[in-house]
């Protein structure tokens, strides 16, 4: 499992577009890069998933550069509501048979 | 998505008890893995828990303190045995129903242990 690296916090204000880094330098070939959000009492919740370039959903985008080595979170015009923790996590696909290991994640605060 | 519901959601309990945490995914899935969380602080791999076998534990865990059982496909339980209040945390379940790429999780079981 590819190590992650990502800021453990960020601040920000309501309407921003927030942007977090994960770095996964160890990134293997077959691996996706997946990102969970938590809110405080709930368990995480899966926002996105990518293998390269971008991907977006209702949510958030995700960015991806060529060499995979890292990842930006792009969540639009943030919202008081956005405030959470957010993970990255990499690992191959496997229709549930894989462990998810869980780094630090990044806090994030959205302030009025 | 699936859908998992976990229960209790809180208790509070006297050390040296046994608490079991239930699970139910409203769809079969083969694996389900159960976590833990400290206040503030990231997830905590517990367990695998694969039907029809004994779970496998990560390093820092043992069956005798959380047995697992998992008697079918959409069901498991963790044991919290012989609480300290060192056990005090968060307990989360997770699964996979696939053919999507997320993991869905339980709403926690909150543990105090006074």
């Amino acid at each position: 499992l590819a190590k992650t690296t990502q800021p453990i916090s960020m601040d920000s204000y309501e309407g921003q577009e927030v942007n977090i880094t994960c770095s996964h330098n160890n990134i293997a070939t077959n691996d996706y890069i997946t990102w969970y959000q938590q809110f405080p009492s709930q368990g995480p919740r899966f926002i996105i998933q990518g293998y390269k370039t971008k991907v977006t959903n209702e949510v958030a985008s995700l960015f991806i550069p060529a060499d995979r080595k890292s990842s930006t979170l792009s969540l639009p015009r943030v919202s008081l509501s956005d405030t959470a923790v957010y993970y990255c996590l990499v690992g191959a696909p496997s229709g549930g048979y894989n462990k998810l290991i869980f780094g630090a994640g990044t806090r994030l605060a959205v302030h009025p | 998505s699936a859908v998992i519901s976990q229960k209790p959601s809180r208790d509070i309990c006297q050390r040296g008890t046994s608490l079991t945490i239930q699970c139910q995914v409203d769809s079969q899935v083969t694996m389900m893995f159960w976590y833990r969380q400290q206040p503030g602080q990231s997830l905590t791999l517990i367990a695998t828990a694969n039907q029809g076998s004994e779970a496998t534990y990560e390093s820092g865990f043992v069956i005798d303190k959380f047995p697992i059982s998992r008697p079918n496909l959409t069901f498991s339980t963790l044991t919290v045995s012989n609480m300290s209040p060192e056990d005090s945390s968060i307990y989360l379940c997770s699964a996979n129903p696939g053919p999507n790429y997320g993991y869905t999780f339980g709403s926690g079981t909150r543990l105090t242990v006074v």
